[in-house]
Order: C-alpha cells, then structure tokens, then sequence
C-alpha cells in the first residue's frame, strides 16, 4: 500500500518560530509538492521538487523554503511563521511521466499563535 | 491568476441523481487532468483521470469528459450516494523541461441529500 507521511497532523507554533514540517513518501517518485488548503482558495502550491536537492516556486513561495536531500523526503520550512501561515498543510508525491496520479499525505493542521 | 477554476463553491444533489462537477482551465499546455476527493481532516485521494488527448473517461460510477476547444472538464457521479459527499478538487499537470507541476482547483463542495 502506497504511503505518503507527514509527521504531524496537529502543530501549535509561536509567531517567530522557525518551524519544520516533514514528508516521507515510499513510492520511489520523482516528484513531490507542499500546498496549503485555505477556504474558498483551494489547494495553492507552495514549492515542489523533480528530483533529489532540485526545488521550484509554486504560487506561494513567500515566507517558505523546503529541502530535498533524499529522494523520500520532502522538508517544508517556515523561516518565521506568522499568523497568516495557519493553514492546512499538504505534501504529495507523483511518479514522472504516464498516467500517474498524485498522492497525498493525511495533512498538518497548522496554527500560529 | 488562477490557472484551474471551479466556479461552484458548492452543489447539493438528490441520492441517485447525477452529479456533475466542472473545472475551466486556461493553460492550454496541461497534458494531463486530474479528480480529487477530500474528506476534512484528511488528504485528498484521487478519483479519476484524463489525459488531453482524450475526450473521456470512465470508472464505475464516475466519468470524466474533456473539452479541450473550450478548456472545460466535468466530473460525473451517476448515480449519487450519500458516501460521495465531500469537497471536489480538479487538477491539472503542465511538464516543462522535466518539472511536472499540478495546479489544484479552488473545489466544489458536493452535498448529496438522502
């Protein structure tokens, strides 16, 4: 069975912190995305990957930065979260190429406090 | 500029009458179109897919069709159950010198009624 992990689904954060959000997927993909879910603004892609230490800008790259240092991992970094940041975050992971659809993590429950 | 438009917030549907979802896209590089599903508190788990060289696709109860002259898919559920009420998202994939990037829908709401 295919697995997309995030490590939290609940984080409480303080305005300032630095905060670290982390995906694991165990599907051998390429690809993998962060996106945040707000109501009535769908799912917005945040930053995504292609390959391992590769990353792009989605369409909300402000106040983020990611890591990919191997191929499973995807790490989503607030450098310093702000109130506007509670969100509802989420990681997917898609194979290159074909017919292949996207997988999807359980989702962290943001907030900043 | 929003690449993926849903323009129903949201839909409420008779049980075992037909649902029909819409999405209109402007990227005409999309090669690829994609339905999700989510439950709250949960990830999104895909439904069904299409690619751009076809005009529609069907699996069990649900079936996507493209109209690619008007940028414009749609989802149908036939029939409706009260299990498929939940928050729709479509999506789309545009590769670009390997990068493959999915641009999500902002989702419609499908409320099926008993």
């Amino acid at each position: 069975d295919v697995k997309v992990t995030q490590s939290s689904r609940y984080l409480v954060k303080r305005t300032g912190e630095k905060v670290f959000l982390e995906c694991v997927q165990d599907m051998d993909h390429e690809n993998m995305f962060w996106y945040r879910q707000d109501p009535g603004l769908g799912l917005r892609l945040i930053y995504f990957s292609y390959d391992v230490k590769m990353k792009e800008k989605g369409d909300i790259p402000e106040g983020y930065s990611v890591s990919r240092e191997k191929k499973e991992r995807f790490s989503l970094i607030l450098e310093s979260a702000s109130t506007n940041q509670t969100s509802m975050y989420l990681c997917a992971s898609m194979g290159r190429g074909g017919s292949r659809e996207a997988f999807f993590g359980q989702g962290t429950r943001l907030t900043v406090v | 500029d929003q690449q993926v438009k849903q323009n129903s917030p949201s839909l409420s549907v008779q049980e075992g009458r037909i649902s029909i979802l819409n999405c209109d896209y402007t990227n005409s590089m999309f090669d690829y179109f994609l339905w999700y599903k989510k439950y709250p508190a949960e990830g999104p788990t895909f439904l069904i897919s299409i690619s751009s060289i076809k005009d529609k696709n069907e699996d069990g109860r649900f079936t996507v069709f493209l109209n690619k002259s008007a940028k414009h898919l749609s989802l149908h559920i036939v029939p409706s159950q009260p299990g498929d009420s939940a928050v729709y998202f479509c999506a789309a994939r545009a590769t670009n010198f390997g990068n493959e990037k999915l641009t999500f829908g902002t989702g419609t709401r499908l409320t099926i009624i008993p």
